[in-house]
């Protein structure tokens, strides 16, 4: 399958202060999709990254979709303490029968210190 | 409209016992898809079901075994339980032709093997 490496594992960081998360592949991915978990939640869809360069923005966040579309990076700019939770990346594939398959790097969790 | 459903949202079960957990798609929502959730592994794909037919599975043993009825309601059951299977078990369902390929996570069953 598609590998996704993520960093960092965890990133503590002032209120206030910036935040990247960074995902890395070997292989060219089709697609990249983020998501971020909140402390007792479940994933919840960020976005979606397709095209090689692709720069997209939400509000204070930034996704990036790197040129040789074998990495992607999240920005959020000037943290808030709901910015809190745990941020995966995904590649995406399709399997030979339709099938969608997502494979996630293990995620950056993200600490705000008020 | 209502989002994923899943039950029970705990279980404890012990080594040896099987276990059936429960998942109701978004309606109109006809592919499921199984995760699980670990500290040490992160989120791995288990299976996918659209339209009561398994279209991927990811590796994990025959222990792991799910099935999809005609409402798009999924089950998945695991057989002969060990500890390592503790984790919380996700549910997304997706609506096919979204071209974002969102998944739509449940907020998961927490199940602990003793």
């Amino acid at each position: 399958g598609q590998q996704v490496m993520q960093i960092p594992q965890y990133q503590h960081v002032q209120e206030g202060e910036d935040f990247t998360t960074y995902c890395n592949s070997s292989t060219t991915l089709s697609n990249i999709q983020w998501y971020k978990q909140r402390p007792g939640g479940h994933p919840v869809f960020l976005i979606q990254l397709v095209k090689s360069g692709e720069v997209k923005k939400q509000k204070r966040l930034t996704f990036q979709f790197g040129e040789a579309k074998k990495n992607s990076s999240l920005h959020i700019t000037a943290t808030q303490t709901t910015d809190v939770g745990t941020y995966f990346c995904a590649s995406g594939r399709f399997s030979g029968a339709g099938s969608y398959q997502l494979t996630f790097g293990k995620g950056t969790k993200l600490s705000v210190i008020p | 409209k209502a989002g994923v459903t899943q039950t029970p949202r705990y279980l404890i079960k012990t080594r040896g016992q099987q276990v059936t957990l429960s998942c109701s798609p978004i309606s109109g929502h006809r592919s499921v898809s199984w995760y699980q959730q670990t500290p040490g592994q992160g989120l791995q794909f288990l299976f996918e079901y659209f339209s009561e037919t398994q279209r991927n599975k990811g590796n994990f043993p025959g222990r792991f075994s799910g099935r999809q009825f005609s409402n798009s309601r999924s089950e998945m059951n695991v057989s002969t339980l060990e500890l390592g299977d503790s984790a919380l078990y996700l549910c997304a369902s997706s609506l096919v032709g979204d071209p974002s390929y969102e998944q739509y996570f449940g907020p998961g069953t927490r199940l602990t093997v003793t």
